[in-house]
């Protein structure tokens, strides 16, 4: 079946643009997360939805991010007022359910702010 | 926050060897995940781990979940060239946190 897909795959965008990345999870899903991918480094946790629940936003950076997940499916990250070091892959991932399920990763969406 | 201490950072290794690469932490884990990835690709899930002391093989990758729970590794045995790609470990704390922790990779190449 399809995996995560993750739209657009590159963005490069002025500093002070606001920028949206969209992530598609596995049909089914419960679980969402949003990871953010610096060069050469491991990935950081931003936020995470399950359900209908209050969203774990505790890993976003600075009041600039902020995502939302409209129907239980479809999430959308927002940058706003971008800067140069928000430049990175950010990733999404679902799983089934959230304890011990495996999460399953998108191709990620390149950042690049100029 | 948490971290995940990932050794070695690179290898360079030859073509038919064998290939270790660990994670440790000073926290204690639920879950231990090793994935692969690869230029211009999300992380693939490689071996999955619950059960502290489990031994987990996937054809070629072996993995284990440390007893003491804070410790995993993964060895690739008889290197191919597609196994180029960077091994991130990821592990599950206990209790109410749902998100993963990320090692920092250890970018392998394989030579010919």
């Amino acid at each position: 079946g399809a995996g995560v897909s993750q739209s657009p795959s590159n963005k490069v965008t002025e500093k002070g643009k606001d920028v949206e990345l969209r992530c598609d999870p596995i049909s089914g899903h419960t679980a969402l997360y949003w990871y953010r991918q610096s060069l050469g480094q491991g990935l950081e946790f931003l936020i995470y939805f399950q359900g209908n629940s209050a969203p774990d936003k505790s890993g976003l950076p600075s009041d600039r991010f902020s995502a939302e997940r409209t129907g239980g499916s479809v999430s959308t990250l927002t940058i706003q007022r971008t800067q140069q070091e928000d430049s990175a892959v950010y990733l999404c991932a679902s799983s089934f359910k959230s304890s011990g399920e495996t999460q399953y990763f998108g191709p990620g969406t390149r950042l690049l702010v100029l | 926050g948490q971290q995940l201490n990932q050794s070695p950072q690179s290898m360079f290794i030859q073509e038919g060897e064998d290939v270790s690469m660990n994670c440790t932490s000073s926290s204690i884990f639920n879950t231990w995940l090793w994935y692969k990835q690869e230029p211009g690709e999300g992380p693939v899930l490689l071996i999955a781990l619950y059960k502290a002391g489990e031994l987990t093989s996937n054809g070629r990758l072996t993995a284990q979940f440390g007893i003491t729970r804070k410790d995993s590794f993964l060895n690739i045995s008889a290197s191919i060239p597609s196994d180029v790609g960077i091994y991130f470990c990821a592990g599950q704390l206990r209790g109410s946190a749902r998100q993963l922790t990320f090692g920092s990779g250890t970018q392998l190449t394989v030579l010919p």
